[in-house]
């Protein structure tokens, strides 16, 4: 079993709808958690990340970690088609990030 | 706005052949990360650095991978021989204080 678990996709949802993101976990040690989005052929790109339980806003967007279940969110309101990419949860209790697998979101106009 | 900067962003080679990856952190950060990214793994840490000197390479095969940080601008992947298994994209990132990293546009490897 992976340290890090998120559904694949694809998720493909209209623009305008609210799109929540998930990701659970099995390492107890993991402190800081962060959500990526990657674009076709870029790199990752930081969105926001979070210390232990709790919830982050910047924008639409907004971050939610339940330590006691394992389990973190992101949640994307009035969703626009260009947030159409892959989106990468990772986590780590020290400097070395953990990923999910990814999502890959569709918005469809 | 500051960004990691890879060289070559595409690379197409002959197994067999040494392949050598380049990244420019961000100014001023002092961890270098390296991952590689495939379909079936996600991203994989291979290496990393701080203030230049290695950390962690548990991620790399030593047999034929190698990283270094000649300098504080610069930090260099080699493959050699490079093996069809090895084709994938491979990512910088950097780091400064705290858990944040900066990814690069990677490069896109192929082993034929």
């Amino acid at each position: 079993q992976k340290e890090v678990e998120q559904d694949p996709g694809p998720l493909s949802v209209p623009e305008g709808a609210i799109v929540s993101l998930n990701c659970t976990y099995s390492n107890s040690a993991f402190q800081y958690f962060m959500w990526y989005r990657q674009y076709s052929r870029k790199g990752p790109e930081l969105l926001m990340y979070t210390y232990s339980s709790g919830n982050k806003e910047d924008g639409r967007f907004t971050a939610q970690v339940d330590k006691s279940s394992k389990y973190i969110s992101l949640f994307i309101r009035d969703s626009q088609p260009s947030d159409s990419a892959t989106y990468l949860c990772a986590m780590t209790g020290n400097e070395k990030l953990t990923f999910g697998t990814g999502t890959r979101l569709t918005i469809i106009p | 706005d500051a960004r990691v900067t890879q060289t070559p962003r595409h690379k197409v080679t002959e197994m067999g052949q040494e392949v050598t990856m380049r990244c420019q952190p961000i100014l001023g950060h002092n961890t270098v990360f390296w991952y590689r990214q495939t379909m079936m793994q996600g991203l994989e840490l291979l290496a990393y650095f701080r203030n230049r000197a290695p950390l962690d390479d548990s991620g790399m095969p030593k047999d034929r991978f190698s990283a270094e940080m000649p300098d504080a601008t610069l930090a260099t992947l080699k493959i050699q021989p490079s093996e069809p298994r090895d084709s994938a994209v491979y990512f910088c990132a950097s780091g400064a204080q705290g858990p944040a990293q900066h990814f690069g546009d990677g490069t896109r490897l192929s082993i034929l």
